[in-house]
């Protein structure tokens, strides 16, 4: 069962910009993850945030959560050209699942 | 290096003819997975395994088969091909002890079914 939506499907930024994206999924969570694809590829994980933390940073990226709204934000700040792939986050309400959402597509111009 | 191993990375097969897609990693890890990708539907999770010789279905299991005989291998079965199950297939591991539940994907397996 998909629980993860994230929004806007698409975004697309000029570099040096930042770009949010939002996820929000339905049940409570032990932790929310977020991934990244590039075009075709593997997904690589970017970040963990676990259901009793509100904020949590990793080099250019900054992830919060709300447990009480149910939601979920990624910042990728001063974006690069390579930053460009589809980002997903990821809920696990158990652990033995990690349920996607469809992601976003960011397009990063130079 | 650390890894997640599948393949073939690319098959065009027809209807009927039986497949296996295969997984190995090299982590030690309990947790293996497999998920497909659909575009507008994401990824789903078809079969999981949280250590060897124990294996659940996932969210779209039909059409599947998996065995986990050994740690580091989790092959993927399509015993009679459909269409419906042209997509991007992943495999994916876990470890228990980091208690994170990072999963560690492979690079994934373009099936075309014809």
């Amino acid at each position: 069962s998909q629980q993860g939506e994230e929004d806007p499907q698409a975004l697309s930024i000029q570099e040096g910009e930042n770009a949010t994206m939002n996820c929000s999924y339905k049940t409570s969570i032990n932790n929310l993850q977020w991934y990244r694809q590039n075009s075709g590829r593997g997904l690589v994980h970017l970040i963990l945030i676990r259901s009793n933390e509100r904020e949590k940073h990793s080099g250019r990226l900054r992830v919060t959560l709300d447990t009480s709204k149910k939601s979920s934000s990624l910042l990728i700040t001063a974006s690069r050209a390579a930053d460009t792939a589809s980002y997903f986050c990821a809920t696990d309400g158990g652990y033995s699942t990690l349920t996607f959402g469809k992601g976003t597509m960011l397009l990063v111009s130079p | 290096e650390a890894q997640v191993t599948q393949n073939p990375r690319y098959l065009i097969t027809v209807t009927g003819k039986k497949l296996t897609v295969t997984c190995s990693q090299n982590m030690n890890h309990e947790y293996m997975s497999w998920y497909r990708q659909d575009p507008g539907l994401g990824l789903r999770q078809i079969y999981y395994s949280m250590n060897v010789e124990v294996t659940d279905k996932g969210d779209v299991p039909e059409g599947y088969k998996v065995s986990r005989k050994e740690k580091r291998n989790f092959p993927l079965i399509l015993e009679s091909p459909s269409p419906n199950q042209t997509s991007l297939y992943f495999c994916a591991s876990s470890s228990w002890e980091t208690n994170t539940g990072e999963l560690f994907f492979g690079e994934g397996s373009r099936l075309t079914v014809l």
